[in-house]
């Protein structure tokens, strides 16, 4: 239970261009999902908080207006990464917990994008 | 300010000896504490956490933790080393920010090689 999925694990995309990351929880409702992005051999950087319905809570020194977040149903969240720079190139790791269930988080497999 | 500290970036075992990756955290309250695992090309797997009660944790995949609080610490143990154990393990700190937002802070990972 409580599987996470991304889609695409990974893209290659070119400079300027956009792409759309999808994050889905298959088998249980997500009332709030996280996105992160992860540098090698490095930590989570937590990106922003959605909850399902309501305006995404960016951490910060993220850009909201270049990382849109979408979380339209309690299985569904979108990033998408507008203008992709190279410097935007990294893995991307989107999570996803059930409501009343404190702190637990189940994660996607992750998305690398890499910008040329 | 919440922090997780990894001390060790790079452990390597054998293959049936014992193994501690190290956990300190910095915060105010009681904490709410994990032990993540990341394989290539997986996402992260919860391993154990701490909320309350027993200090000392049983996880998956016979890892168990201890929370010492007065060593702000939060170590993970194993008795014996499997090969299929290698991979990079974080330590998080769950808390609720201003907003009232759940978050993870995490440590910088250690990554774990298992020798045959």
């Amino acid at each position: 239970g409580a599987v996470v999925s991304q889609h695409p694990s990974w893209v290659i995309c070119k400079s300027g261009t956009s792409v759309k990351i999808e994050c889905r929880s298959l088998d249980f409702q997500a009332t709030t999902m996280f996105w992160y992005r992860q540098f090698p051999k490095q930590s989570l950087m937590l990106m922003a908080t959605s909850n399902e319905g309501s305006k995404a809570t960016y951490e910060q020194g993220v850009e909201k207006d270049k990382f849109l977040i979408n979380h339209a149903s309690l299985t569904l969240s979108t990033l998408t990464v507008t203008s992709a720079h190279p410097e935007d190139s990294s893995f991307y790791i989107c999570s996803a917990s059930i409501a009343g269930v404190q702190y637990e988080q189940y994660f996607g497999p992750g998305t690398r994008l890499t910008v040329t | 300010a919440q922090s997780v500290t990894q001390p060790d970036i790079h452990i390597t075992v054998s293959e049936g000896a014992s193994l501690e990756l190290r956990c300190n955290y910095s915060y105010g309250a009681t904490p709410y504490l994990f032990w993540y695992v990341q394989s290539p090309g997986q996402g992260l797997q919860l391993l154990l956490k701490y909320f309350s009660g027993d200090t000392l944790v049983q996880g998956i995949k016979g890892f168990e933790a201890e929370f010492k609080r007065s060593q702000s610490s939060f170590n993970l143990r194993k008795p014996s080393v499997h090969w299929s154990d290698a991979a990079e393990y974080f330590c998080a700190v769950g808390f609720f920010n201003a907003g009232n937002n759940r978050k993870l802070i995490w440590g910088l990972g250690t990554s774990l090689a298992v020798n045959p």
